[in-house]
C-alpha cells in the first residue's frame, strides 16, 4: 500500500523558514518523480515544485522560485521542501504527491500557517 | 504566466452525463500536456482519476473518461451518481512546470 506521510507543518512568522518532509513507503521511491502541491484555505490546488527520480532535476512555480527548495533522499525514501522567506500567501495545506507528469497518490497534507 | 481555465461550476441530474473542460492560455491542449484529472471532496485530499489524457487508474470508476475535445482536455462523467458531487481539477504539463486549473464545482441535483 502506497503511503505518503507529511510532517513539519506549523505556525511561522512572515519572513521565517520551515522545512516539510514526506516519508514514502509501499513503492520503489527512487523510480518515481515526486511533487509538492498546496492549497490555500478555501482555494484551489497549486502545483509548487517537482523533482525527477534519478537526476534530481528540479522545477518550481514562479510564486515560490528562489524561496523554496525541493530535495529527495532515495536512500531514506524521503522528500523535503525547504521554505524560506515565507509570506502570508504561502499559508495552506501542503501535499506530498507521487509523480509529476502522471500523478497518482497523495498524502493527507501538512498545514502551514504564516502569520504574526 | 500560464493560465489553465475550467468551468467554475456545473450542475447535472443523477444518471445524466456531463463534460468538464480544461483550456490552456498557451494554445490547444495536446497529448503532450499529459492532462491529469482529480476529484476532491470537502475535508479530503484530492484523488487521482485520469492520467495522460485518457488513462484510468485501477480505482477509477468506469463512468469517468478523459479525452481531448475542441482543443481542450475533457473529463466526461456518464451515468452520474450522487457521490460524484465534488470539486474537479485538471493538471497540465508544460515541460517541467505543471499548472492546475481553477477547479469545477460539480453539483448533482
Amino acid at each position: 500500500e502506497v503511503q505518503l506521510l507529511e510532517s513539519g507543518g506549523g505556525l511561522v512568522q512572515p519572513g521565517g523558514s520551515l522545512r516539510l518532509s514526506c516519508a514514502a513507503s509501499g513503492f520503489t521511491f527512487s523510480s518515481y518523480a515526486m511533487s509538492w502541491v498546496r492549497q490555500a484555505p478555501g482555494k484551489g490546488l497549486e502545483w509548487v515544485s517537482g523533482i525527477t527520480e534519478i537526476t534530481g532535476s528540479t522545477y518550481y512555480a514562479d510564486s515560490v522560485k528562489g524561496r523554496f527548495t525541493i530535495s529527495r533522499d532515495n536512500s531514506k525514501n524521503t522528500l523535503d521542501l525547504q521554505m524560506d522567506s515565507l509570506r502570508a500567501d504561502d499559508t495552506g495545506v501542503y501535499y506530498c504527491v507521487k509523480g509529476t507528469q502522471n500523478v497518482d497518490f497523495w498524502g493527507q497534507g501538512a498545514l502551514v500557517t504564516v502569520s504574526s | 504566466q500560464t493560465v489553465v481555465t475550467q468551468e467554475p461550476s456545473l450542475t447535472v441530474s443523477p444518471g445524466g452525463t456531463v463534460t468538464l473542460t480544461c483550456a490552456s492560455s498557451t494554445g490547444p491542449v495536446t497529448i503532450g500536456h499529459h492532462s491529469n484529472w482529480f476529484q476532491q471532496k470537502p475535508g479530503q485530499a484530492p484523488r487521482a482519476l485520469i492520467y495522460s489524457t485518457n488513462n484510468k487508474h485501477s480505482w477509477t470508476p468506469a463512468r469517468f473518461s478523459g479525452s481531448l475535445l475542441g482543443g481542450k482536455a475533457a473529463l466526461t462523467l456518464s451515468g452520474v451518481q450522487p457521490e460524484d458531487e465534488a470539486e474537479y481539477y485538471c493538471l497540465l504539463y508544460y515541460g517541467g512546470a505543471r499548472v492546475f486549473g481553477g477547479g469545477t464545482k460539480l453539483t448533482v441535483l
